[in-house]
């Protein structure tokens, strides 16, 4: 069975740092893995997906990672700014299981 | 184009009542799923289907849970004689048909705030 950790739970960083997002999984058998932010009282907004075949993935600001073989996929973002404080998910779906796992997430503030 | 959309965006019932969750997926996308997010909890997976194929009901948490689709569109999430642990966020999403790239990313609705009372 899949399970997703996300830590820290909170995180808060100064306005214009970089910072990384972490996410680990037990099963490496994964077929993709996606990150989300989801901001209070709203849905998930999709940020980038990572194909199992593949180890990166970028968008603007966001650079995502994989690495199958320790189970663990991080979510940078460069040059916060305020409008990145939200929840992020990381969650993975597996071979023969089309059903996305969730981490608990990290709720990441950017302080102006 | 338009998203994923849900209704109602908030549903507020009593104990015992039955509730319909709507939903209304991305037009082509043959995949749909409904999750449920607690209160400080995770988001658990219910239900997907595909298709013409049968629906994977794994996630459903109990018999007084069920979903329809009718063909490759709306959904209805129907749970019957409500409780308070129903009491939750329940998110739609859609996606294009798994491909064997991996590339069958999920796109979410709003959601509906569901609270029994």
């Amino acid at each position: 069975k899949q399970e997703v950790t996300q830590i820290p739970a909170a995180l808060s960083v100064p306005e214009g740092e970089n910072l990384v997002l972490n996410c680990s999984f037990t099963d490496s058998a994964i077929y993709n893995l996606q990150w989300f932010r989801q901001d209070p009282g709203k849905g998930l907004t999709s940020l980038l997906l990572i194909q199992s075949s593949q180890r990166e993935q970028t968008s603007g600001r966001l650079n995502a990672s994989l690495d199958k073989s320790s189970g663990r996929s991080t979510l940078y973002i460069a040059a916060s700014q305020p409008g990145d404080s939200a929840t992020y998910l990381c969650a993975a779906t597996n071979f023969g299981n089309e059903k996305l796992t969730f981490g608990t997430g990290t709720r990441l503030t950017i302080i102006p | 184009g338009a998203g994923v959309s849900q209704s109602p965006s908030n549903k507020v019932t009593e104990k015992g009542k039955d509730v319909e969750l709507r939903c209304d997926p991305i037009s082509g996308h043959t995949a749909l799923y409904w999750y449920r997010q607690r209160l400080g909890q995770g988001l658990e997976f219910l239900i997907y289907f595909q298709g013409n194929s049968a629906p994977d009901k794994s996630g459903l948490p109990s018999d007084r849970f069920s979903a329809e689709r009718t063909g490759e569109s709306v959904s209805t999430l129907t749970i019957q004689r409500t409780q308070q642990e129903d009491s939750a966020v329940y998110l739609c999403a859609s996606s294009l048909a798994r491909t064997s790239g991996g590339d069958n990313e999920q796109f979410f609705g709003p959601g509906t705030r569901l609270t029994v009372l």
